[in-house]
């Protein structure tokens, strides 16, 4: 079955960037998608096909695909987008990364 | 506004059967897929499978293949998934989700937390 690797955790300081990969076969033939999940909430689309922002995103938000790896890529990071981050691909079913957990410290 | 709205919470004995639903609305329900995703205390997202409400075209993936069943009531728009015989690992928060323009999720349901204990 087709796997998506992300690293467990990633850390930034406040104002800086954050990226947060995604590892698969040929992850860069396929759409990638992002989603944002806060402790005790459900999870939030933040980029799709590819590199897209949903309405409300902030531009900070931004995403590629190329290759084997997809990027989530936070530019001035604020501490409010401390959460765990999905990727997904869909490869004849939806397929979800492990996660990532972002720390903003 | 699209709205997921999903069924309250649930405590269960092992063995006994479940079925939780997925009230859509604010779109046309036919013209969304509905997803349903695993969610183990501490862990990630899994996504268990994928129904197409105007055909009732249903997907499984391969780990959740006979052990739910999905299911939708196009009349009151309604997605849902149901277990014949619980067991304690299913504990968990399930998520239903919606797309349309492609594969990707939408929307997400608040979710319904499902707690099977003796």
């Amino acid at each position: 079955s087709y796997e998506l690797t992300q690293p467990p955790s990633v850390s930034v300081s406040p104002g800086q960037t954050a990226s947060i990969t995604c590892s698969g076969d040929k992850l860069g033939d396929k759409y990638a998608s992002w989603y944002q999940q806060k402790p005790g909430q459900s999870p939030v689309l933040v980029i799709y096909q590819d590199n897209k922002r949903p309405s409300g995103i902030p531009e900070r938000f931004s995403g590629s695909n190329s290759g084997n790896t997809a990027t989530l890529t936070i530019s001035g990071t604020q501490a409010l987008d401390e959460a765990d981050y999905y990727c997904q691909a869909w490869v004849s079913t939806l397929v979800f990364g492990g996660g990532t957990k972002l720390t903003v410290l | 506004e699209v709205q997921l709205v999903q069924s309250g919470a649930e405590v269960k004995k092992p063995g006994q059967s479940l079925k939780i639903s997925c009230k859509g609305s604010g779109y046309s329900f036919t013209n969304y897929w509905i997803g349903w995703v695993r969610q183990m205390p501490g862990k990630g997202l899994e996504w268990m499978g994928i129904i197409y409400p105007g055909d009732s075209d249903t997907r499984y993936s391969p780990s959740f293949q006979g052990q739910v069943t999905i299911s939708v009531d196009k009349s009151i728009s309604t997605a849902y998934v149901q277990w014949s015989s619980l067991k304690a690992s299913d504990t968990a928060m399930y998520y239903c989700a919606s797309g349309a323009a492609g594969p990707w999720v939408d929307h997400w349901g608040q979710g319904t937390l499902v707690t099977v204990s003796s």
